[in-house]
């Protein structure tokens, strides 16, 4: 079965660049979050978007944007990184905003150097 | 304290014997999810209990939901080395989105 396909796997970065992250969701799903996991800790919840319309918002960054296209995948753009930005970073992606089961990808690993 | 922390945070067993891992949050819920994480992986899901749920099975795995003491528990049977990972539950909280707790990192020793 079909999963979550994130791109790129891996990224590194300089301080102050810009990176941007793709999201490919599971078919059908309607609803795509976003997640951060600094080295040992939890993932913490970003954005996510149903329908492309954002849906809830967390601790994301302003240097931070993000959007769902209209095929459902989802971008998440990082402007200044910072050595702080440094983690993993993942997306999942849900039918229904609510209620659902949300399924992972394998993450995107952005070391800013 | 956050949403959603797991106790305990490490837990060392030997395969075969059964691991238990508690979770325990503060607001309602819409329903509890824990996921596990191989280092440096992604999250799989391993089993969702909606809040009006009390027991959950799958295969090896039992989940408990205790909505009035705010707690939930993961009981692995029989654990083998390949259920070393790190374990979290997600609480999918009313009006919020998914809040995870920091995870017990449990290690079955052959």
């Amino acid at each position: 079965a079909a999963g979550v396909i994130q791109s790129p796997r891996h990224l590194i970065k300089e301080k102050r660049e810009t990176a941007t992250l793709k999201c490919y969701p599971i078919p059908r799903h309607d609803t795509v979050y976003w997640y951060q996991q600094g080295p040992g800790q939890d993932p913490q919840f970003l954005i996510s978007f149903y329908e492309k319309m954002q849906s809830d918002k967390g601790s994301i960054p302003d240097r931070f944007s993000a959007q769902q296209f209209s095929d459902y995948h989802s971008e998440l753009n990082m402007s200044s990184l910072e050595l702080g930005d440094s983690a993993l970073y993942f997306c999942a992606s849900s039918l229904g905003r609510t209620m659902g089961t949300q399924y992972f990808g394998p993450g995107t690993r952005l070391l800013v150097l | 304290s956050q949403q959603g922390e797991e106790d305990p945070q490490a837990l060392s067993i030997q395969e075969g014997e059964n691991a238990t891992m508690n979770c325990s949050y503060k607001t309602s819920i819409n329903n509890l999810q824990w996921y596990r994480q191989n280092s440096g992986r992604g999250l799989v899901h391993l089993i969702l209990i909606r809040s009006n749920e009390r027991e959950k099975h799958s295969g090896r795995l039992r989940v408990t939901l205790d909505t009035s003491k705010k707690s939930s528990s993961l009981l692995i049977t029989a654990s083998r080395a390949a259920d070393t990972a790190s374990y979290f539950c997600a609480t999918d909280v009313i009006g919020q989105n998914f809040v995870f707790g920091p995870g017990t990192r449990l290690s079955v020793l052959p």
